[in-house]
């Protein structure tokens, strides 16, 4: 079975600054996919990153990047320029087979003015 | 733009109703898929669908079941409602494959009473 862990419920930065919210997961799995959703308050769940773990390159989507570090099972969310309109929870995915997610506990960030 | 809508926002039910949760999808998604959402647990499976009358079970699939009669609505339904089933429903819908976007719905936040 697969597990995903978020070990920090609530985090805060400032707006203009980077913030790095972490995630570990456990499979057995060789090749799996890692994911990081945003839910914004009373709005619908968004992608937002993806990355597939035979791929040695970090995912990078504009101000997100990750961190995937394979052999200690961890997938760490970058924000560069944080932005009011980050505001949200976020939440680390993994998926082994059949777009069957598996997800993390969720992490509040709060970007400060 | 995917749209994924469910039938109520907010809900109120009386313990031991039957309870139907309405999904649908306007993209022609093949899987369709169930969660709830609680504090401090993330999002867990219920049930999902790979095509029209065709369901798996998620994690937690006790108290619950599903009907996919057409391939754009994917119904949840509590047989008996519980306390313990007061939560935040969400919807999502994909394309087959590996590594594809979930595309959620805007939620239904049950209340059992």
């Amino acid at each position: 079975a697969q597990t995903v862990t978020q070990s920090q419920p609530e985090m805060s930065v400032q707006e203009a600054e980077t913030v790095t919210l972490s995630c570990t997961y456990d499979t057995s799995e060789n090749n799996y996919y890692l994911f990081w959703y945003k839910q914004p308050p009373s709005r619908q769940m968004i992608l937002v990153i993806r990355q597939e773990a035979y791929k040695q390159q970090n995912a990078t989507e504009n101000r997100f990047s990750v961190n995937f570090q394979k052999a200690a099972k961890s997938f760490s969310l970058k924000i560069s320029d944080s932005q009011l309109g980050d505001t949200a929870m976020y939440f680390c995915a993994s998926e082994t087979s059949g777009s069957r997610l598996t997800f993390g506990e969720g992490t509040q960030l709060t970007v400060n003015p | 733009d995917v749209k994924v809508t469910q039938s109520s926002r907010y809900l109120v039910k009386r313990t031991g109703e039957k309870v139907f949760l309405e999904c649908v999808q306007d993209m022609d998604h093949e899987n369709m898929f169930w969660y709830r959402q609680d504090p401090g647990l993330g999002l867990r499976l219920i049930y999902f669908s790979y095509d029209v009358k065709m369901k798996e079970k998620g994690d937690i699939p006790e108290g619950y079941s599903v009907s996919r009669e057409k391939k754009e609505r994917f119904s949840l339904i509590l047989e008996s409602a519980s306390t313990n089933q007061t939560s935040m429903y969400l919807c999502a819908s994909s394309l087959a494959g590996l590594a594809v976007e979930q595309y959620f719905g805007p939620g239904t936040r049950l209340t059992v009473t």
